[in-house]
């Protein structure tokens, strides 16, 4: 069975921090991953989707890197600021095609 | 282009009651999956429709049932509610493409507080 797990759970910078978010899962046959950003109350918006023949995928400040052997991904958040203040979900899909979360790592940028 | 949209934005009910959800997808996706999340918790599988049937499911009792529309638009329904129903219930939308889900898109949730 398929576990996702995220480090830290919560983690709290001051503005202009680089941030690694970590993302670790048991079984490496997976076909993507997929990074979200939640907003308190609100619906997950994706990120970066990294498919499983890739390594990494940017998208501006945001860098996500896969290594599917070793069953682990990071998120990095380049000069963060106090926008990025959020919960940060890693979701895998495998052979069956549904996304299986992680807890979240809960982000906190303080001015 | 509208985005996933999901009704109604919260909901309170009493033990033992039913409750339906509502989703329509994002325009041009055919495939609607549901998800529970608890407080503090990752969001879980609940199941996906595709072409009005159930594709799909996870470790969720019968009590949880769904339904999927010719204009792709999805319903959860959950009878007899426990406490612990309470939750976000989100649906997220995709295109399939040769068997396989392109990205799913995830609305804002339905927040379910059950008393």
């Amino acid at each position: 069975k398929q576990e996702v797990t995220q480090i830290p759970a919560a983690l709290s910078v001051p503005e202009g921090e680089n941030l690694v978010l970590n993302c670790s899962f048991t079984d490496s046959a997976i076909y993507n991953l997929q990074w979200f950003r939640q907003d308190p109350g609100k619906g997950l918006t994706s990120l970066l989707l990294i498919q499983s023949s890739q390594r990494e995928q940017t998208s501006g400040r945001l860098n996500a890197s896969l290594d599917k052997s070793s069953g682990r991904s990071t998120l990095y958040i380049a000069a963060s600021q106090p926008g990025d203040s959020a919960t940060y979900l890693c979701a895998v899909i495998d052979n069956t095609d549904k996304l299986i979360f992680g807890t979240g790592t809960r982000l906190q940028v303080f001015p | 282009d509208a985005g996933v949209t999901q009704s109604p934005t919260h909901l309170i009910k009493t033990r033992g009651q039913q409750v339906t959800l509502r989703c329509s997808p994002k325009s041009g996706h055919d495939t609607v999956s549901w998800y529970q999340q608890a407080l503090g918790q990752g969001p879980q599988f609940i199941f996906q429709y595709y072409e009005e049937e159930e594709r799909q499911r996870g470790n969720f009792p019968d009590r949880f049932s769904g339904h999927q529309f010719p204009n792709y638009s999805s319903e959860l329904n959950v009878n007899a509610l426990l406490l612990g129903d309470s939750a976000l219930y989100l649906c997220a939308s995709s295109l399939m493409i040769r068997g396989w889900n392109q990205p799913q898109h995830f609305g804002d949730g339905t927040r379910l507080s059950i008393l």
